[in-house]
């Protein structure tokens, strides 16, 4: 069965980095687009970028381009998040969540993992 | 950006109550709507898929349909194990955006 498992989080200071990993497995993982969705404390879910199978096709949520960057590995079977120029309202649990597809022509998210907490906080 | 307004935020029900949320997209979307569950704590769960397309694995009482920019999510008969939160999302452009969600709780 399919299983992704984020890592990664923690507390970080404004304006550090972070980098967030997402391991997959039960799939074949380099045929498909990946996701990371974010939540912060008690709020909503907001996309925030998405990335196709190959590489070849990255999108960012306005809220963290610029400052995010997804990248995958597809011989290790993982997707990353790195995050630059934090800032306190990117606190939130980062989920990564696969794609039917290969080019992000779908979009919708059919399997998630359980999450990691980003908090950023002095 | 496309925005997504659901509605209501919130919603009181009993078991086996049908529940209808809504979900309005600001321009065409063509049928690029889906629709998760999330229980506290929890990761979401996709419910439906290109605005009529049960997951697999998804309950029947669950269901989907779409008029022009409107979407609606459907619980025919609601059961105990339903009462979460439910978030639209619209996948037909970047930035793929989420509804704001709706909270079922029991009566």
């Amino acid at each position: 069965q399919v299983k992704l498992v984020e890592s990664g989080g923690g507390l970080v200071q404004p304006g550090r980095s972070l980098r967030l990993s997402c391991e997959a497995s039960g799939f074949t993982f380099s045929s498909y687009a990946m996701h990371w969705v974010r939540q912060a404390p008690g709020r909503g879910l907001e996309w925030i970028t998405s990335l196709s199978y190959d590489g070849s096709h990255k999108f960012y949520a306005d809220s963290v381009k610029g400052r995010f960057t997804i990248s995958r590995d597809n011989s290790k079977n993982t997707v990353s998040l790195q995050m630059n120029s934090l800032r306190v309202e990117d606190t939130a649990v980062y989920y990564c969540a696969k794609d039917p597809s290969r080019l992000v022509e779908y979009g919708f998210l059919d399997s998630w993992g359980q999450g990691t907490l980003v908090a950023v906080s002095s | 950006d496309i925005q997504m307004t659901q509605s209501p935020s919130s919603l009181s029900a009993s078991v086996g109550d049908r529940v209808t949320i809504t979900c309005r997209a600001s321009q065409s979307i063509s049928d690029y709507l889906n629709w998760y569950q999330q229980k506290p704590g929890r990761a979401p769960k996709l419910l439906i898929y290109t605005a009529t397309s049960l997951q697999s694995g998804v309950p029947s009482r669950f269901s989907g349909s779409a008029s022009g920019t409107d979407f609606t999510l459907t619980i025919s008969s609601l059961q105990p194990e339903d009462f979460a939160t439910y978030y639209c999302q619209q996948t037909d452009s970047a930035p793929f955006t989420f509804g704001g969600g709706t909270k079922v709780e029991i009566k």
